[in-house]
């Protein structure tokens, strides 16, 4: 499968919202609820940030939400703060016979 | 707690070959299914290859069928990548990670570092 697509970057000033956005096809984004997004610092293993579309695992900020409309799925981080600055991957499933697919990552700035 | 430690990372010559072990403890590690994910410095993350819980199902990555294998050892809580005709594009950090379905890793080793070079 191809790669997902998500923006190289992001910004937004402390306290302000921004989204980031994770494109598919109909054989994964668009075909099932199963959208994760990782955090990753640098020098980091990934974290899980939102799985199932828009579940958060215990200990996640609730100013991290996720949604997805048709191909294409959506991180939103409301309230930035520094320890925001990271980058973020977006993963989908793509069918029982397959291994999942990852987004090309998108580096977030915290300005 | 859950913790996971790869190990087996080093520095191999093109054609050549290595085994990555990754030990697992804190949780019931034949309850879930494992997987490899590896990351170029500075690049994206990419599947490697999952297995299920008894080793019984396991995918790949086009680039990496036929040349990789992985296996599990329930009996040692253990996860293997065993690695054959490397090449320069396998240079990457490899992480464990337990993966507690529809590909979702919830829990992630801290990577082992393989190096494709002559």
């Amino acid at each position: 499968q191809s790669a997902l697509t998500q923006p190289p970057s992001a910004s937004g000033s402390p306290g302000q919202s921004v989204t980031i956005s994770c494109t598919g096809t109909s054989s994964d984004v668009g075909g099932y609820n199963y959208v994760s997004w990782y955090q990753q610092h640098p020098g980091k293993a990934p974290k899980l940030m939102i799985y199932e579309v828009t579940k958060r695992p215990s200990g996640v900020p609730d100013r991290f939400s996720g949604s997805k409309s048709g191909n294409t799925a959506s991180l939103t981080v409301s309230g930035l703060q520094a320890e925001d600055e990271a980058d973020y991957y977006c993963n989908s499933f793509a069918g029982s016979n397959n291994l999942g697919v990852f987004g090309g990552g998108t580096k977030l700035t915290v300005l | 707690e859950v913790q996971l430690v790869e190990s087996g990372g080093g520095v191999v010559q093109p054609g050549g070959s290595l085994r990555l072990s990754c030990a697992a403890s804190g949780f019931t590690f034949s309850d879930h299914w494992m997987t490899w994910v590896r990351q170029v410095p500075g690049k994206g993350l990419e599947w490697v290859a999952n297995i299920k819980k008894d080793g019984s199902v396991k995918k790949y990555v086009d680039s990496v069928k036929g040349r990789f294998t992985i296996s599990r050892d329930n009996a040692k809580n253990s996860l293997y990548l065993e690695m054959n005709s490397l090449r320069a594009e396998d240079t990457a950090l490899y992480y464990c990670g337990r993966d507690v379905g529809w590909c979702r890793v919830d829990y992630w080793g801290q990577g082992t570092l393989v190096t494709v070079s002559s």
